[in-house]
């Protein structure tokens, strides 16, 4: 079965500083890899996709994500940190298949913003 | 586009009611709807799984007379908290898959619902 672990529960960085939010899967094949963003109180948010076209994958609000095969990872970063990036981020995996195949998520990381 | 909507947003009620969450895909048909459970500072717990016209796949250790899920259209999804109690305190999130864009398993979320039990 598939799996994703986020290194860091937590995460703090400056304004303006380099944002690095780790994800590792465990899968022999490539899957769909996803980053989602999470507010305070609302749902989830996508920032960005794998999906075998690029190996790096830019998403919204100036997020990036790297595909790096031989480390089953898929690391998310931002070149400088806004205050307003400060939420739960949450990596996904998911296999092949049908419309049935779930998500499966990482614990998250809380990011913080420090001014 | 691939709005998908929650309703209500917020709920209170007493210990032993029941509670309907509604999960509506804006613009785009959904035959596969998912619903999470969230607890503080958690991530999401798959709970089940929906499927327009059929019955749900429930994830093990989820009670199927607890939280009756009914998928009646491509749209619309249902998770009913019967006799709710205070351990069902929790945050609720759907999501839904676009039946034109499905080839990547992309979900897309709803806002999620609050649900407080006293």
């Amino acid at each position: 079965a598939q799996s994703v672990t986020q290194l860091g529960s937590h995460v703090s960085v400056s304004e303006g500083a380099l944002v690095l939010l780790r994800c590792n899967y465990s899968s022999s094949v490539p899957p769909y890899l996803f980053w989602y963003v999470q507010y305070p109180n609302q749902g989830l948010q996508l920032l960005l996709k794998y999906t075998s076209a690029a190996t790096l994958v830019k998403g919204i609000n100036g997020f990036e994500a790297e595909f790096k095969k031989s480390e089953t990872s898929f690391h998310l970063t931002k070149p400088s940190a806004h205050m307003s990036d400060a939420a739960e981020y949450f990596c996904a995996v998911s296999d092949f298949g049908s419309g049935n195949t779930p998500l499966v998520f990482g614990k998250g990381t809380r990011l913080s913003v420090i001014a | 586009g691939a709005v998908v909507s929650q309703h209500p947003s917020r709920v209170i009620c007493k210990s032993g009611t029941s509670v309907k969450i509604e999960c509506r895909s804006l613009d785009f048909q959904a035959t596969t709807m998912f619903w999470y459970r969230q607890f503080p500072k958690k991530s999401l717990m798959l709970m089940a799984t929906s499927n327009e016209g059929s019955k749900a796949t429930y994830e093990q250790g989820v009670e199927k007379d607890k939280f009756l899920i009914n998928h009646a259209s491509l749209t619309l999804s249902t998770l009913t908290v019967t006799s709710a109690h205070p351990e069902d305190s929790s945050f609720y999130i759907c999501s839904a898959r676009d039946l034109a864009e499905s080839s990547y398993n992309e979900q897309f979320f709803g806002p999620g619902t609050r649900l407080t039990v006293l």
